[in-house]
């Protein structure tokens, strides 16, 4: 079976750009979570999609936002960017809620 | 509000020997998930073992098992005969309404 996709895997943006990162989870896996991780930070949840209604959201501003889809995959947008935003972003898919969740590669993103 | 604390930003262990990553939990929920997961250099987080609040007896996924102490609200992780391969980031994480992670520990594994 095969696991969590991400794309891009790297990617650079200028600040006030917007970007829109993809997730592809693992066959069968309803829920789709996404974090940010940064040397300062540590992990950080962003959100969480199952059955393509968002469950949980972390506490990060409005400018990121994100959706999922009929078949599970899931999109996160951010917007006007910032050099702040400059981090690992990773998705981790679970058949639930409860499950495991598995992570997929991630997307480096770069704002200059 | 969920709390996951690791202690321990960096461990150094002899090839071949066992090691002990420290983590504690702070929870009101009678149920949650407990996991740890394995970050190499490349960047990818990998599941290694999980954790039931509910489940009576301590994990084990191979070299990796979990010292569960509920009452403590800890949840060690032990890997044996450590391996060159382990050296990563290892990190701690609980799962109620969401998942959140601990801080992470740096492990290296010397020859």
């Amino acid at each position: 079976k095969a696991g969590v996709t991400q794309t891009p895997r790297y990617l650079i943006k200028t600040r006030g750009q917007q970007v829109t990162l993809s997730c592809s989870p693992i066959s069968g896996h309803r829920s789709v979570s996404w974090y940010q991780q940064t040397p300062g930070q540590g992990l950080q949840f962003l959100f969480e999609y199952f059955s393509e209604t968002q469950r949980n959201k972390g506490n990060f501003p409005g400018r990121f936002s994100g959706r999922q889809f009929s078949n599970s995959r899931s999109e996160m947008n951010v917007s006007t960017l910032e050099l702040g935003d400059s981090a690992l972003y990773l998705c981790a898919s679970s058949r639930d809620t409860t499950d495991t969740q598995y992570f997929g590669p991630g997307t480096r993103l770069t704002v200059l | 509000a969920q709390k996951i604390t690791q202690t321990q930003p960096g461990m150094f262990v002899q090839e071949k020997e066992a090691v002990t990553l420290d983590c504690t939990y702070d929870t009101s929920d009678p149920s949650y998930g407990l996991f740890w997961y394995k970050q190499p250099s490349s960047g990818e987080m990998i599941f290694l073992i999980y954790q039931g609040s509910y489940d009576q007896q301590n994990a084990t996924e191979g070299r990796y098992s979990l010292n569960f102490q509920k009452a403590r609200k800890s949840a060690n992780l032990v890997i044996s005969a450590s391996q060159l391969g382990d050296s990563a980031m290892y990190f701690c994480a609980m799962r109620e309404d969401d998942m959140r992670f601990g801080a992470g520990t740096r492990l290296t594994v010397k020859p």
